[in-house]
C-alpha cells in the first residue's frame, strides 16, 4: 500500500505569507505526528494526534503554528505570517498507535525568503 | 538542552568493514530507543529498536547495543555496504503517557566507500 504522502514537496514563500502543508497518513494508522528538521539539526517534535483525543501541541514553536486532522485521516499544518526561521523540512509521520515505530513521508521543504 | 546526542556528524568506512554509530542520552526516563536511516530527499525509515529491558537486539546485518548505566547505545552494521550510505538518526522515548514522543539526535552521515 501507499506510504505517508506529503504535499507540496517544496514550497517557497515570502516572509509574512501564510502556508499550508498537507499530510496523508497510511490508511489504518491512528497516530499522526508532525516534526521539522532545520538545517544541521535533529528532528524536532511539533504535534501529535491520536484518534479522537485532544492533540499534544506542546512542540509547536509559536501561536503562528496550528494543525488539524480531519476525520482522523488527512492533516494540515498551517504557518501564519511566515518568518525566515520557519525555513525547514516539515516531516509528517504516522503509526499504528502511539509508541509504535513511525513511518515518515518525504517531507515538505519550506523556504521563506 | 540536547537529550539525545550523536557526537560524530560523519563517519567513513570501507565496504565490508564494520560501521559503528554511537548515541548518548541524558534523560534517565528514556526506555525505548530506535535507529532511523535517511536518504537525501526522503523521509527517515525505521531500522531497528531496543527496549531498556534488553542490552542487544539483532536484525540481519544490524545490531543495536544498549548500555543503560552509561546511557549509551550504538548501532553496528556488518558488513557495511555502499547502499548503507545515509544519515542515521538515534531516537528515544520515555515510558508513561508521552511514550509516543520521540526525541532525535542530530544524525550521523555514514559513507561506505566501495
Amino acid at each position: 500500500g501507499a506510504g505517508v504522502s506529503q504535499s507540496p514537496s517544496n514550497k517557497v514563500t515570502e516572509k509574512g505569507k501564510d502556508v499550508e502543508l498537507r499530510c496523508d497518513p497510511i490508511s489504518g494508522h491512528t497516530a499522526l505526528y508532525w516534526y521539522r528538521q532545520s538545517l544541521g539539526q535533529g528532528l524536532e517534535f511539533l504535534i501529535y494526534f491520536q484518534g479522537n483525543s485532544a492533540p499534544d501541541k506542546s512542540g509547536l514553536p509559536s501561536d503562528r503554528f496550528s494543525a488539524e486532522r480531519t476525520g482522523g485521516s488527512v492533516s494540515t499544518l498551517t504557518i501564519q505570517r511566515t518568518q525566515q526561521e520557519d525555513s525547514a523540512v516539515y516531516l509528517c509521520a504516522s503509526s499504528l498507535k502511539g509508541g509504535s515505530p513511525l513511518h515518515f513521508g518525504n517531507g515538505t521543504r519550506l523556504t521563506v525568503t | 538542552d540536547q537529550q539525545v546526542k550523536q557526537n560524530s556528524p560523519s563517519l567513513s568506512v570501507q565496504e565490508g568493514r564494520i560501521s559503528i554509530l554511537n548515541c548518548d542520552y541524558t534523560n534517565s526516563m528514556f526506555d525505548y530507543f530506535l535507529w532511523y536511516k535517511k536518504y537525501p530527499a526522503e523521509g527517515p525509515t525505521f531500522l531497528i529498536s531496543i527496549s531498556s529491558i534488553k542490552d542487544k537486539n539483532e536484525d540481519g546485518r544490524f545490531t543495536v547495543f544498549l548500555n543503560k548505566s552509561a546511557k549509551h547505545l550504538s548501532l553496528h552494521i556488518v558488513p557495511s555496504q555502499p547502499g548503507d550510505s545515509a544519515v542515521y538518526f538515534c531516537a528515544a522515548s520515555g515510558s508513561g503517557g508521552s511514550n509516543y514522543k520521540l526525541t532525535f539526535g542530530k544524525g550521523t552521515l555514514l559513507t561506505v566507500n566501495p
